[in-house]
């Protein structure tokens, strides 16, 4: 079945500093969803990306669809303590599913 | 704004017991969803729902789950004979469409002593 390998597992950050989170699919996607879960919280989404090579921007936030649409990644600038919390990237390859990436648990160091 | 509804927020129930964990979706969405996070990991997915009928499911979700939805309104999974391991974050999901995003419920924490 398909697998979402998401790296890495952790990332401690420097308040101030960039650092990006990489998705990785055994199989081609559809398209990619990413959400974020604040600590004790629920998923939120973030972005949708559908086609190849696409990339999409939300302030601080760049995500990037891989030309094969079997990867995609999420690069933070800046990173702030709102940036806190676990992001996971989801991807869809038929109408009904969506598999989840073990999620990138971000801690920021004030 | 709209948003999935979960009730209840926590259960504590017997191993072996019946669980019923209820979603009331966004009005208009059509696809529903369960999953499940075991604490401190990823969020897996259970069940996908459309069409008053089960679309997708996956390697978790055996004969001791079901899902159904009621009424207009309400979606519910079902554990018929609970175990320790079903001890879990469970979190109910609904898409308008294809294609688009999935909103999230704040979850049912399940605690199965």
């Amino acid at each position: 079945g398909q697998q979402v390998m998401q790296i890495p597992q952790y990332q401690h950050v420097q308040e101030g500093e960039d650092f990006t989170t990489y998705c990785n699919s055994s199989t081609t996607l559809s398209n990619i969803q990413w959400y974020k879960q604040r600590p004790g919280g629920h998923p939120v989404f973030l972005i949708q990306l559908v086609k190849s090579g696409e990339v999409k921007k939300q302030k601080r936030l760049t995500f990037q669809f891989g030309e094969a649409k079997k990867n995609s990644s999420l690069h933070i600038t800046a990173t702030q303590t709102t940036d806190v919390g676990t992001y996971f990237c989801a991807g869809r390859s038929n109408d009904y599913k969506l598999s989840f990436g073990a999620g990138t648990t971000v801690t920021v160091r004030a | 704004e709209p948003e999935v509804t979960q009730t209840p927020s926590h259960q504590v129930t017997q191993m072996g017991q019946e669980v019923i964990l209820r979603c009331v979706p966004i009005s208009n969405h059509l696809y529903f969803y369960w999953y499940r996070q075991i604490l401190g990991q990823k969020v897996e997915f259970l069940v996908s729902f459309y069409n008053n009928e089960i679309s997708e499911k996956s390697e978790i979700f055996d004969d001791q789950f079901s899902v159904e939805r009621p009424d207009g309104s309400n979606f519910t999974l079902k554990i018929r004979s609970t175990k320790l391991e079903d001890s879990a974050m469970y979190f109910c999901a609904s898409m308008v469409g294809t294609y688009n995003e999935q909103f999230f419920g704040p979850g049912t924490r399940l605690t199965v002593l």
